[in-house]
This record gives C-alpha cells, sequence and structure tokens, in this order.
C-alpha cells in the first residue's frame, strides 16, 4: 500500500542551526514527491517538489531535498533555521492518476532563539 | 494570479445538520481535490474532479459528496454531519491530470460541529 512516514512528531532546533526533516515512503512505481509547509490557521505551501532527474532539488525559502530511491527516503533539509520557519512540515506522494496526494502524519518544527 | 480561494472560512453547524463549502480554483485550473484536515488522521484525501468529472475517490462515507461546475469551481457536500466531521477542510487546484502535477492549496474552511 502507499504510505509516507515521518518520523518525528516536534523537532525543536535553535534559530541558527540546520535541521533535517525525515520523510520515508512506500510507492510501487517512480514516486512523485512533494514537501509542504503549513502555518497555523493556514492552507499548505509547497516547498519543493522531486519528479525526476536530479536527486537533490532545491526549493523556496533556503531549502533543499535529497531523494534516495535505495532508501526510499526523501529529507528535506536546511543549513540554517529562522524564527520564521517554526511551523508545521508535511511530506506527501503523488499517488498516480487523479491527483491524490498522500501525506504523512506531518513534522512541527519549533525554533528556539 | 489569484490563488485558490475557500468559503467560507469558518462554519459552525450541529449534529444533523448539512453544509456545503465553496472552492475557486486557480485561473485556468482544471483540476481540484478536496482533504480533510483533523489532528488524530492527519490530512486524507476526499476526492478529486476534473472537467467535471469525479477521477479519484477517498474512503470516507457517502455523506460526504462534491460536484465541479463548468468554470471549473467545486463544491464539498456533508449531509448529517456528525461531531468526528470537525476538521479544517482544504481545496487545492492544479493544472491538469496526473500525480505529478503540483496542487496549490487554498486556505481551508474550519468547520465545527456542535
Amino acid at each position: 500500500a502507499q504510505s509516507v512516514t515521518q518520523p518525528d512528531i516536534h523537532i525543536t532546533v535553535s534559530e541558527g542551526a540546520s535541521l533535517e526533516l525525515r520523510c520515508n515512503y512506500s510507492y510501487g512505481a517512480t514516486p512523485y514527491l512533494f514537501w509542504y509547509v503549513q502555518s497555523p490557521g493556514q492552507g499548505l505551501q509547497l516547498l519543493l517538489k522531486y519528479f525526476s532527474g536530479d536527486t537533490l532539488v532545491q526549493g523556496i525559502k533556503g531549502f533543499e531535498a535529497e531523494f534516495k530511491r535505495s532508501q526510499s527516503s526523501f529529507n528535506l533539509r536546511k543549513p540554517s533555521v529562522h524564527w520564521s520557519d517554526a511551523a508545521e512540515y508535511f511530506c506527501a506522494v503523488g499517488a498516480g492518476q487523479g491527483g491524490k496526494l498522500i501525506f504523512g502524519q506531518g513534522t512541527e518544527l519549533s525554533v528556539k532563539p | 494570479k489569484a490563488g485558490v480561494t475557500q468559503t467560507p472560512r469558518y462554519l459552525i453547524k450541529t449534529r444533523g445538520q448539512q453544509v456545503t463549502l465553496s472552492c475557486s480554483p486557480i485561473s485556468g485550473h482544471r483540476s481540484v481535490s478536496w482533504y480533510q484536515q483533523t489532528p488524530g488522521q492527519g490530512l486524507q484525501f476526499l476526492f478529486e474532479y476534473f472537467s467535471e468529472t469525479q477521477r479519484n475517490k477517498g474512503n470516507f462515507p457517502g455523506r460526504f459528496s462534491g460536484r465541479q461546475f463548468s468554470n471549473s469551481r467545486s463544491e464539498m457536500n456533508v449531509s448529517t454531519l456528525e461531531l468526528g466531521d470537525s476538521a479544517l477542510y482544504l481545496c487545492a487546484s492544479s493544472s491538469g491530470q496526473g500525480g505529478g502535477n503540483i496542487q496549490y492549496f487554498g486556505a481551508g474552511t474550519r468547520l465545527s460541529v456542535l
């Protein structure tokens, strides 16, 4: 069955520290992978996507993610976290035709001053 | 270009009532998907419409239904509301077909069922 797992429910990092959010997926074919961010009371904003090609993808706000097929992972990274990055982050896989996204449970990021 | 617009932003209903939520996609987008977000179940796919046809449906009871109009605007309806239907309902639009299309989300409608 198709699924996405984000093992960390909540992560706290200090401002200026590096960040890595983990995402593992289970999908039979070549996956379309996404990272979205959600601020309180808001919808989801796309950070970056992987469809094919270069396995290291760059996104907005200084985020990047690396697709590792052998590990079925698509981890999100940022070299230096800013207080404004505090939000909930969702990894998702595009499940074939029909515009369906399967989401992980989300990782809530807190940033310490 | 205007983003995805969902109305209303907030709704309060009582058990047994029905509710209709509206979604206007980004201009030119023909696909609209709906998701339910709750603290316990996370983000779950409800259904997706493309050119007025439902192409995919999630695992929700028949009380949840939707439709899409010729201008791509979409509505979802929930009948006989239950307390567990309290959630943030998100709508997303994309330009075309397949899982590789980027979905752009609206701010959501927060439904509270009392």
